[in-house]
């Protein structure tokens, strides 16, 4: 019954190599959203998509690409993996913002190591 | 500078210490201020969150917000060992590029038995 899940939840991989982390939410919420937190916790905000659409887009190197199939699906894809995208992967998703602030609710994250 | 900053810690407080978290602001067009636990190896969830200026209280927490020095916090009593985390705070305008959550950096928390 996980509310947002992602897979991996661990991927060690080379640097210049492809690889993809998937996320899934059974909230039926309409927003998902990628961050990215480093080594010092930070969390930054990387896409979002509302619906299958994109909404958010960050400041973000273009070997990254998310993929919505649908709004239940959010895929992030990259490209020639480099040492500097070792990070902490967060899913989220959100509902319809009805005038309250749209409460995110976290996968479990998926732990990239790029060697 | 940024939007929201927050001093990472690390805070290190005895069971049963009132805990003081605190976040600055600098946008004006924020009205929802949020705060989020992150337990190691874990996802964010969020605690609690208020609407412009104010106090929310939720058991053994407390949210305020004064919008006039642009400051929020969050007042944790009688601390616990199991709310040993990392404390994000989290702000949010009302429309177009301010819909959209800015993060502090968080304060990570030990409270020690």
């Amino acid at each position: 019954d996980t509310a947002v899940s992602q897979t991996p939840k661990y991927l060690v991989t080379q640097m210049g190599n492809d690889k993809s982390i998937k996320c899934e939410q059974n909230l039926g919420h309409d927003t998902m959203y990628w961050y990215k937190q480093d080594s010092k916790k930070f969390l930054k905000i990387m896409f979002s998509y509302n619906n299958k659409e994109l909404i958010i887009n960050e400041t973000v190197p273009n070997r990254f690409s998310p993929k919505s199939p649908d709004k239940a699906h959010l895929n992030l894809h990259i490209n020639s993996l480099e040492l500097g995208d070792s990070a902490v992967y967060f899913c989220a998703s959100s509902p319809p913002g009805q005038g309250n602030p749209d409460t995110q609710y976290f996968g479990p994250g998926t732990r990239l190591t790029v060697l | 500078q940024k939007e929201v900053e927050q001093d990472p810690g690390p805070l290190s407080v005895p069971e049963g210490a009132i805990v003081s978290l605190n976040c600055t602001y600098s946008n004006s067009a924020f009205q929802y201020f949020m705060w989020y636990r992150q337990y190691s190896r874990k996802g964010p969830e969020l605690l609690m969150y208020t609407y412009s200026s104010g106090n929310k209280e939720d058991g053994r927490f407390t949210a305020q917000v004064d919008k006039s020095s642009k400051y929020i916090s969050l007042f944790i009593r009688d601390s616990q060992p199991s709310d040993s985390a990392t404390y994000l705070c989290a702000a949010l305008g009302n429309a177009g590029n301010n819909r959209k959550l800015i993060w502090g950096l968080g304060t990570s928390l030990a409270v020690n038995p």
